[in-house]
């Protein structure tokens, strides 16, 4: 079983077009993330979440929300799409750093989903 | 926040054992250092976590020096399944997630 899964793997669309990832994590963790990780390999955190909070990088478009239907989903919404957009998109899990100890970092990454905006 | 500076590449042999440094020059008291590993078209994976002096799994070993403000990933014994981008990250254990920082990485080569 796949424990942190993503669709779709590619996605191509237009400019200033809206489109959903979607994310599901069958790991029974609390809290999970969506990086983006663009065409220099930089891979930046741009949320993370529970049921307690959302925490937002400060440097993430308006643009982009994240949508959690339960505990096990986080989906990550894009409205508007710009070229810049492009990159490759990962969405990650773990338990809840707030009480897990020194394994607070221990996050499992999804597969990805690459995002490519003509 | 503390930032972590590696190489950006290295180049060993099959057989070798690599051994990878991170500077974290203002790393604080309460952060632990980690290390992940990730594969082309894949996500990053955990590879191990210490706080201090050293730690050793089943894939790696870390060696952090007293002072903290560097440590060191070793593999022993690479094969070419090894070739990867290997990324160091300082955070706080209890603190936000916003803290969670990835460098640049270091894309080790394994070569036959």
């Amino acid at each position: 079983d796949t424990a942190v899964s993503q669709t779709p793997k590619y996605l191509v669309t237009q400019m200033g077009n809206d489109k959903s990832i979607k994310c599901e994590q069958n790991l029974g963790h609390d809290t999970m993330y969506w990086y983006k990780q663009d065409s220099k390999k930089f891979l930046k955190i741009m949320f993370s979440y529970n049921n307690k909070e959302l925490i937002i990088n400060e440097t993430v478009p308006n643009r982009f929300s994240p949508k959690s239907p339960d505990k096990a989903h986080l989906n990550l919404h894009i409205n508007s799409l710009e070229l810049g957009d492009s990159a490759v998109y990962f969405c990650a899990s773990s338990q809840d750093p707030q009480g897990a100890g020194a394994s607070v970092y221990e996050q499992y990454f999804g597969p990805g989903t690459r995002l490519t905006v003509t | 926040l503390a930032k972590t500076t590696q190489p950006i590449s290295m180049d060993s042999y099959e057989g070798q054992e690599v051994n990878i440094t991170c500077s974290h020059n203002n790393i604080a008291t309460n952060d632990y250092i980690t290390w992940y590993q990730q594969f082309p078209s894949q996500g990053p994976r955990f590879i191990i976590q210490g706080y201090k002096t050293k730690v050793t799994n089943e894939v790696a070993s870390l060696f952090i020096p007293a002072d903290r403000k560097s440590s060191t990933l070793s593999l022993p014994r690479v094969s070419l399944s090894d070739t990867a981008v290997y990324y160091c990250l300082v955070g706080d254990a209890g603190g936000a997630t916003n803290k969670l920082i990835f460098g640049t990485g270091t894309l080790l080569a394994v070569q036959p």
